[in-house]
């Protein structure tokens, strides 16, 4: 069965400072990996996605994350935290049946002017 | 360009009472799915549906069921609603692949 963690509940950053938030997953055969954000009151919205190909994925807003498969992390990063930045962000994973998606249990990041 | 639309957006039950959560969505995906979201537990999957007239239990099914009435549309019913069911529940839709999620804004449900 696959499992995905976030061992964060809460990142605090400065603004402009580099951030990391942490992902780790469990799964049988290749993973298909993905972040999405929360803002306050609204629905997640897709930030970036590992299928296959280069281990460093770029996508929305300035993120990227690298997919790790020896050690099965896929963490989320941006060079420089905005204020804006700060929300609730959800790492997940599946095998190759998408709709089985599975997600963390989300880490809140703050940044702070 | 309203994506995935989720009617009501708020909801208070009582224990016992019944209702229907609307979802449509207006970019002709394939794929539907019903989540709800707790504090400390991340999005679990209810049901989804792969295609039109086919749905599938997912995570944590018992209490709900749902209908996938047109390609469009995908509801769910609480037939008996239980303190446990207080949750924000999420529609989402997704296109051939599956691969990306798009998301409603979601239905604040407090049970009493």
């Amino acid at each position: 069965a696959q499992s995905v963690a976030q061992p964060e509940d809460q990142v605090n950053v400065a603004e402009g400072n580099p951030l990391t938030v942490k992902c780790t997953y469990s799964v049988s055969g290749n993973p298909y990996l993905f972040w999405y954000v929360q803002y306050p009151n609204r629905g997640l919205q897709f930030l970036l996605k590992y299928i296959t190909g280069d281990n460093l994925v770029k996508g929305s807003y300035g993120f990227e994350a690298e997919f790790n498969k020896s050690q099965t992390s896929f963490h989320l990063k941006k060079p420089s935290a905005l204020v804006s930045d700060s929300a609730l962000y959800f790492c997940a994973v599946s095998d190759y049946n998408t709709d089985k998606l599975i997600f963390g249990t989300g880490t809140r990041l703050q940044v702070f002017p | 360009n309203a994506g995935v639309t989720q009617t009501p957006k708020f909801q208070v039950l009582k224990t016992g009472q019944s209702m229907t959560l609307q979802c449509a969505q207006d970019m002709n995906h394939n794929s539907m799915y019903w989540y709800r979201q707790d504090p400390g537990m991340g999005l679990r999957l209810i049901y989804y549906s792969a295609s039109e007239g086919t749905t599938d239990k997912g995570e944590v099914p018992n209490g709900y069921n749902v209908s996938r009435l047109n390609k469009r549309e995908f509801s769910l019913r609480l037939e008996s609603a239980a303190p446990s069911q207080t949750s924000v529940y999420f529609c989402a839709s997704s296109d051939q692949t599956g691969f990306t999620r798009h998301f409603g804004d979601g239905t604040r449900l407090s049970i009493l």
